[in-house]
């Protein structure tokens, strides 16, 4: 009974390719989340849907387009995907985009070579 | 702009010892700090949450101290066990104008424990 889970774990890829990741969590929490985990293990945040509403859009290339079919899923579609591109994403979810803390997934590690 | 800094990079350490891991922010508005563990290749779990108000929360054999004054927060491990080999994260939330938190993180200490 996973809390926050990711598909797939690991992803190998072409430039150019396009790609998904889908997130989802069974915690019953409203909001969820995307963070892109660089090779120095630093965590930067991406998006933030509450009740399938994006809340937070931070500066992220528009070839990243999240989905939020309804509050437990959220995806993460790559388009025209690069080498920077390359990083361990993390799916989290929380009880309210507020002061909860936050539960994460394992990771998806996209490769692009 | 909102920053946190973790301090030292990394540690090594003998099992059975004590160490404390530093985090300095500049997040503000400040709604709350956070400290996780993440295990390579899995994703953070939370340790402990504190707020403003609150200076010293314990979750086990781990007890993180708030510094609101100073900006300044810590985690101390007592009596080290392989198991807390791992990387552990300062992570500061700020309200923004639409009322939602957005968190900044920092780069984390990289602890091992060794036999």
């Amino acid at each position: 009974d996973t809390a926050v889970s990711q598909t797939p774990k690991y992803l190998v890829t072409q430039m150019g390719n396009d790609k998904s990741i889908k997130c989802e969590q069974n915690l019953g929490h409203d909001t969820m989340y995307w963070y892109k985990q660089d090779s120095k293990k630093f965590l930067k945040i991406m998006f933030s849907y509450n009740n399938k509403e994006l809340i937070i859009n931070e500066t992220v290339p528009n070839r990243f387009s999240p989905k939020s079919p309804d509050k437990a899923h959220l995806n993460l579609h790559i388009n025209s995907l690069e080498l920077g591109d390359s990083a361990v994403y993390f799916c989290a979810s929380s009880p309210w985009a507020g002061d909860y803390e936050q539960y994460f997934g394992p990771g998806t590690r996209l490769t692009v070579t | 702009k909102n920053q946190v800094e973790q301090s030292p990079q990394s540690l090594i350490i003998l099992e059975g010892k004590n160490c404390t891991l530093q985090c300095n922010y500049t997040v503000s508005p400040f709604s709350n700090l956070r400290w996780y563990k993440q295990d390579t290749g899995r994703g953070p779990v939370s340790l402990t949450i504190m707020t403003f108000s609150e200076n010293t929360k314990s979750n086990g054999r781990y007890t993180a101290t708030l510094d609101a004054d100073t900006k300044q927060s810590s985690l101390h491990i007592t009596a080290s066990q392989l198991s807390d080999s791992a990387s552990y994260i300062c992570v500061v939330s700020a309200y923004d104008s639409g009322g939602y938190q957005k968190v900044t993180f920092g780069t984390g200490t990289k602890l091992q424990v060794i036999p």
